[in-house]
């Protein structure tokens, strides 16, 4: 199976911060990665998908880049609503795999 | 609008089974993969099954091959998960999600999630 580390596995931040978070696979994956984030109690919303791709309705401040087996999503003016966790997920071979999660908090 | 809402969840005994629902409207569905995505209480996602649009081809992760079965209902907009043997580890919100194809298969719409507790 290809496992995803995902890093820092928590951040402090504060409003208006830029902040990066760091995906890396465990074998190549070409640009099959989608990134989720996750409120507590709701389901998991996809921000980015194809590496780097922004989803539809999903604000600008975020972007993601990379290919192989690193990457990276950044959030570059953190906002109230970004704090949650933020999970990268590989699409290149079953079975499909998440990241351990990177959970944003206020500092 | 897009919508999937699960169904079925609850308290089971190790053992036993049970079986998901979930009911897709605002988009044809047969015209998607669809996947079970879990996640156990306090912990990270992980990803359970697909089925491919007209159910011919399923994968599954590894700790449920042989004992979760995905299906769906293509006439009825549904989905399921039966889940038998169940396990302690089992225990998680299930969601149901779209799987769409861009250069993988992201899944872009979740359900709200059900509720499986193993327990005796």
């Amino acid at each position: 199976d290809i496992q995803l580390t995902q890093s820092p596995s928590f951040l402090s931040a504060s409003i208006g911060d830029g902040v990066t978070i760091t995906c890396r696979a465990s074998q190549g994956i070409s640009s099959y990665l989608a990134w989720y984030q996750q409120k507590p109690g709701k389901a998991p919303n996809l921000l980015i998908y194809a590496a780097s791709a922004l989803q539809s309705g999903v604000p600008s401040r975020f972007s993601a880049s990379g290919s192989g087996t690193e990457f990276i999503l950044t959030i570059s003016s953190l906002q109230p609503e970004d704090f949650a966790t933020y999970y990268c997920q590989q699409l290149n071979r079953y079975p499909l795999t998440f990241g351990g999660g990177t959970k944003v908090e206020i500092k | 609008e897009v919508q999937l809402v699960e169904s079925g969840g609850g308290l089971v005994q190790p053992g036993g089974s049970l079986r998901l629902s979930c009911a897709a409207s605002g988009f044809t569905f047969n015209n998607y993969w669809m996947s079970w995505v879990r996640q156990a209480p306090g912990k990270g996602l992980e990803w359970v099954a697909n089925i491919k649009q007209d159910g011919s081809g399923m994968f599954y992760v590894d700790s449920v091959k042989g004992r979760f079965t995905i299906s769906r209902d293509n006439a009825k907009n549904s989905l399921f998960l039966q889940m038998n043997s169940l396990r302690a580890e089992d225990t998680a919100v299930y969601y149901c999600a779209r799987d769409r194809q861009s250069s993988g298969y992201e899944h872009d719409y979740w359900g709200q999630g059900t509720l499986v507790t193993i327990s005796s």
